[in-house]
């Protein structure tokens, strides 16, 4: 079945770099999603990406899609304490029209 | 105002008691989900419904229902709630399939 794997922590320092990755299963998914989870709030749209693009800058992020290898990719540049936030990963391939998503990445920023 | 509202934003209740979390949305939408997350694995899909009335079971529709009272209203019912039930509990709404989904801010649901 779909499934949608990313490595669950990540600790980075304020002003460096942080990616978050993901790998995914279904090739015939059209968009992949990146949410943002707040603690205490529900999930926000970050960014996504269609299928057919390798790559989409939007101001501190860049989305990385690797279509060969089905691997997604999140960098967020400058990466600020207001950063922290669990990162979900998401597929549109769900077979019941829902999103697939990743156990979630929890980014932690040390000033 | 929020496009989707989740009611109660959290909820304690005792094993057994029958539980109902309620979901509207603004998008004017005709699909929606009811999300169930628990830390470290996700989010799950419990049902979904892709209009008032279409109802379907996701990956772990035991033990809860659902009802589509309007294009705008999904609630999910817990008949007789057990502990192993507590968890996040996110409504989302989307357009088209597979497309981008808009969630709700959760209800937090402990069964004592």
């Amino acid at each position: 079945g779909e499934d949608v794997e990313q490595s669950l922590f990540l600790s980075v320092r304020e002003g460096d770099s942080s990616v978050i990755n993901c790998t995914y299963t279904d090739s015939s998914s059209t968009y992949l999603y990146w949410y943002k989870q707040e603690p205490g709030a529900g999930l926000q749209l970050l960014t996504y990406i269609f299928s057919n693009m390798d790559m989409k800058q939007d101001q501190r992020l860049t989305v990385l899609l690797n279509k060969k290898d089905k691997h997604l990719s999140l960098r967020i540049a400058d990466t600020q304490t207001g950063d922290s936030a669990i990162y979900f990963c998401a597929e549109s391939g769900g077979s019941q029209g829902n999103l697939i998503f990743g156990k979630g990445t929890k980014l932690s920023v040390k000033p | 105002d929020a496009d989707v509202t989740q009611t109660p934003r959290n909820r304690i209740t005792k094993t057994g008691k029958r539980i109902m979390l309620e979901c509207s949305q603004t998008k004017g939408h005709d699909r929606m989900y009811w999300y169930r997350q628990d830390p470290g694995l996700g989010l799950r899909l419990i049902y979904y419904s892709f209009d008032v009335k279409d109802i379907n079971k996701g990956e772990i529709s035991d033990g809860y229902s659902v009802s589509r009272q309007a294009q705008a209203k999904f609630s999910l019912s817990l008949e007789s709630a057990i502990p192993n039930q507590t968890a996040l509990y996110f409504c989302a709404t989307s357009d088209l399939w597979g497309s981008e989904a808009f969630f709700g801010q959760g209800t937090r649901l402990t069964v004592v």
